[in-house]
């Protein structure tokens, strides 16, 4: 049961374009979204987060977005650049415990110079 | 100096055989992680130590058995390896105090071949 899903596994942008990477997620108990970003041969490594108190975080170029009701989150990149090839992976976790970090499979970003 | 490391990041091997990945952290986290990234690139937790305790354990087979001697260290060993354990094996740690934010620091990854 994949609680966390990315159902775009590529997306291909033009370089100074937008980028909107898409997660949704059915656990109605998570309170924390995240997104991770993972180069070739890398560990995945910490990208923005939001709590699910909030519907938007922003981080220079990049900016979170979450419907709760949708149970839906976007990453908006802008501009892209090159630099920001690698795949996204969203995730999310429930409080209350320890950190058990639920992931999605990842969607590949290529942005084109 | 890396934050989370992982040794070997290569290992290939035949089934049936028992092997070994290490982790060692120098964040001073108190919580340590392994996760295993198979063939579909699904990254999912299979265990979770917080200073040397047991907490999470995802229903993985018994063949794997964590060993945390530390709380800087936490290693991976799997007995009689069988095909379906090839993947991408990756530690990762966390700050446990504080808010549950989700933030994970991840190793490089120990991609593993069963042959």
């Amino acid at each position: 049961d994949q609680q966390v899903k990315q159902n775009s596994p590529s997306l291909s942008v033009q370089e100074g374009r937008i980028s909107i990477l898409n997660c949704d997620y059915t656990n109605s108990m998570f309170d924390y979204f995240l997104w991770y970003k993972k180069y070739p041969a890398e560990g995945p490594t910490f990208l923005i987060s939001i709590s699910s108190i909030k519907d938007k975080n922003e981080d220079g170029r990049f900016t979170v977005f979450l419907n709760k009701s949708a149970k839906h989150l976007s990453l908006h990149i802008v501009p892209s650049q090159p630099g920001d090839s690698a795949v996204y992976f969203c995730a999310a976790s429930a409080g209350g415990g320890y950190q058990k970090v639920t992931f999605g499979t990842g969607t590949k970003l290529q942005v084109i110079p | 100096d890396t934050a989370v490391s992982q040794t070997p990041k290569y290992l290939v091997t035949q089934m049936g055989n028992d092997k070994s990945i290490k982790c060692e952290q120098n964040l001073g986290h108190d919580t340590m992680y392994w996760y295993k990234q198979d063939s579909k690139k699904f990254l999912k937790i299979m265990f979770s130590y917080n200073n040397k305790e047991l907490i999470i354990n995802e229903t993985v087979p018994n063949r794997f058995s964590p060993k945390s001697p530390d709380k800087a260290h936490l290693n991976l060993h799997i007995n009689s390896l069988e095909l379906g354990d090839s993947a991408v094996y990756f530690c990762a740690s966390s700050q446990q105090s504080g808010p549950n934010t989700g933030e994970l620091f991840f190793g490089e990854g120990s991609r593993l071949t069963v042959l």
